[in-house]
C-alpha cells in the first residue's frame, strides 16, 4: 500500500458525460501527479500539482482540468468523454519538492475508466 | 525532451532463472531514473531509483539496476526470479524542469515466469 488513494476504483460512464476522479496524496505530500494508462499510448503524464499550484502540464486534453484543494487532495475533471478517453488513471504523489529537486513518485491504484 | 526505450515487450524466464530487463533513456543531463512493477489490476510500485552517487543500486524484492551513463542504460537485475515476479516492468527518467517533476516511461516489458 502506497498511501495514495483513489476514487472510484471504476468507473463505466456514456460518451459525452462528465466525470470527477479523486485522489488524496501520501501524508505530507505536496505534490500531486496524474497520469493516464492506456493500450495504444502507454503511461503518459498529465498534469502536477504542488501545494495547489499548477506545476507540470503534460499531455492533457482541453476538455481535462484538474485542481489540488487546501487539504492537498486532488481532483481529476474528464468532460465530453470519448471512446478513447477509456484508460486507467493515476495519481501519484511526492514529498515536498525543493527547487531542482526531485523525489520519488508513489502511485494510487488507480481509476478504470470505461467510456460506453 | 527525455525519453526511455525498453526494447523488450515481452519475456519469459524459468523459476529460479536469472533475469535482465534492458532499459535506455535519452536525456541531456543526469537522469533521475526509475523501476517501477505493475501486477495485474494493481497500481505502479516503485522497485528502485537511482538519483546519484553508487551506480548500482538494490532495491525491494530482491532486484537491483546498475546506471551506465557511456550506454545510456539502467537495466534491472534479479539473480532469481520467482513465480510471483510475473508482472509488468516500466523503467522511467524523471527530469525536473524548474520545479516540476513529471516521470516520462517506457512501453513496458511484460515478465512471464514458468515453473
Amino acid at each position: 500500500d502506497s498511501g495514495v488513494t483513489q476514487t472510484p476504483k471504476h468507473l463505466i460512464t456514456a460518451t459525452g458525460q462528465r466525470v470527477t476522479l479523486r485522489c488524496s496524496p501520501r501524508s505530507g505530500d505536496l505534490s500531486v501527479y496524474w497520469y493516464q494508462q492506456s493500450l495504444d499510448q502507454g503511461l503518459q503524464f498529465l498534469i502536477q500539482y504542488y501545494n495547489g499550484e499548477e506545476r507540470a502540464k503534460g499531455n492533457i486534453l482541453e476538455r481535462f482540468s484538474a485542481q489540488q484543494f487546501p487539504d492537498l487532495h486532488s481532483e481529476l475533471n474528464l468532460s465530453s468523454l470519448e471512446l478513447g478517453d477509456s484508460a486507467l488513471y493515476f495519481c501519484a504523489s511526492s514529498a515536498r519538492d525543493r527547487d531542482r529537486g526531485f523525489y520519488e513518485q508513489y502511485f494510487g491504484p488507480g481509476t478504470r475508466l470505461t467510456v460506453t | 525532451a527525455q525519453s526511455v526505450t525498453q526494447p523488450d515487450i515481452h519475456i519469459t524466464v524459468s523459476e529460479g532463472a536469472s533475469l535482465e530487463l534492458r532499459c535506455n533513456y535519452s536525456y541531456g543531463a543526469t537522469p533521475y531514473l526509475f523501476w517501477y512493477v505493475q501486477s495485474p489490476g494493481q497500481g505502479l510500485q516503485l522497485l528502485l531509483k537511482y538519483f546519484s552517487g553508487d551506480t548500482l543500486v538494490q532495491g525491494i524484492k530482491g532486484f537491483e539496476a546498475e546506471f551506465k551513463r557511456s550506454q545510456s542504460s539502467f537495466n534491472l537485475r534479479k539473480p532469481s526470479v520467482h513465480w510471483s515476479d510475473a508482472a509488468e516492468y516500466f523503467c522511467a527518467v524523471g527530469a525536473p524542469t524548474g520545479t516540476a517533476s513529471k516521470l516520462t516511461f517506457g512501453t513496458g516489458t511484460r515478465l512471464q515466469v514458468t515453473l
